[in-house]
């Protein structure tokens, strides 16, 4: 089973450009986080989706954009790459309330 | 959110078993208390969670005092693979099921 799986591992972004960070998980889960984990720290949630149609802010969202439009799918957008947002982002899904979230390999960003 | 304290850090030798304390003084009666663990360069991995009661699972077991205020996971034979961050984290079902994780514990595992 592939579970959670994040595209790509690695990228290097100049200041100012955008992509999509892409997440995709073959569980049928309704819940979908993204997370951030700066060096030596816990991750921060920036933005959680409950189902399909639905998204929400989470502690960290300023600077990114999220859309789901499918269960299995859940991509971040970053429109304007700034230094601040070199981090490793990860992607969680869950299938209920208070069940375990299982997370992806995460993405490795540098922004230079 | 309750916050939990954890140490920054912690040792243990292999093979034996290791007892990571967390402190959740401000828990409330809804708060689900988890565990997940980061291997490095590898993402949150769950670990084990409960209510009240102490439970046990094929990773480890949990030890939450009577009043609730605090906690501990056991791994009962530490290995080299088990040496990672432990996160304690309280988690209210009704909110969307947010995770916050804090600094956690880092443990070393040695020969």
């Amino acid at each position: 089973n592939a579970g959670v799986t994040q595209t790509p591992k690695f990228r290097i972004l100049k200041i100012g450009q955008s992509m999509t960070l892409q997440c995709t998980q073959d569980m049928n889960h309704n819940y979908m986080y993204w997370y951030r984990q700066d060096p030596g720290m816990g991750l921060k949630l920036i933005y959680y989706s409950v189902g399909a149609g639905i998204t929400d802010k989470g502690e960290v969202p300023n600077g990114y954009n999220v859309s789901r439009s499918t269960t299995e799918d859940f991509p971040l957008r970053l429109e304007l790459a700034a230094p601040s947002q070199t981090s490793v982002y990860f992607c969680a899904t869950q299938g209920y309330a208070n069940q375990p979230q299982h997370f992806g390999d995460g993405t490795r960003l540098s922004i230079l | 959110d309750a916050k939990t304290t954890q140490p920054n850090s912690m040792e243990s030798n292999e093979e034996e078993p290791v007892h990571l304390p967390c402190n959740h003084s401000t828990i409330s009666g809804t708060d689900y208390i988890h565990w997940y663990r980061q291997l490095p360069s590898q993402g949150p991995e769950y670990v084990i969670h409960g209510l009240t009661s102490n439970v046990n699972n094929r990773m480890a077991s949990l030890a939450i005092a009577e009043d609730r205020k605090s906690s501990t996971l056991i791994l009962h034979r530490a290995t080299l693979r088990d040496a990672a961050v432990y996160y304690c984290i309280l988690r209210d079902p009704g909110t969307a099921s947010k995770l916050t994780f804090g600094t956690g514990t880092r443990l070393q595992v040695t020969l």
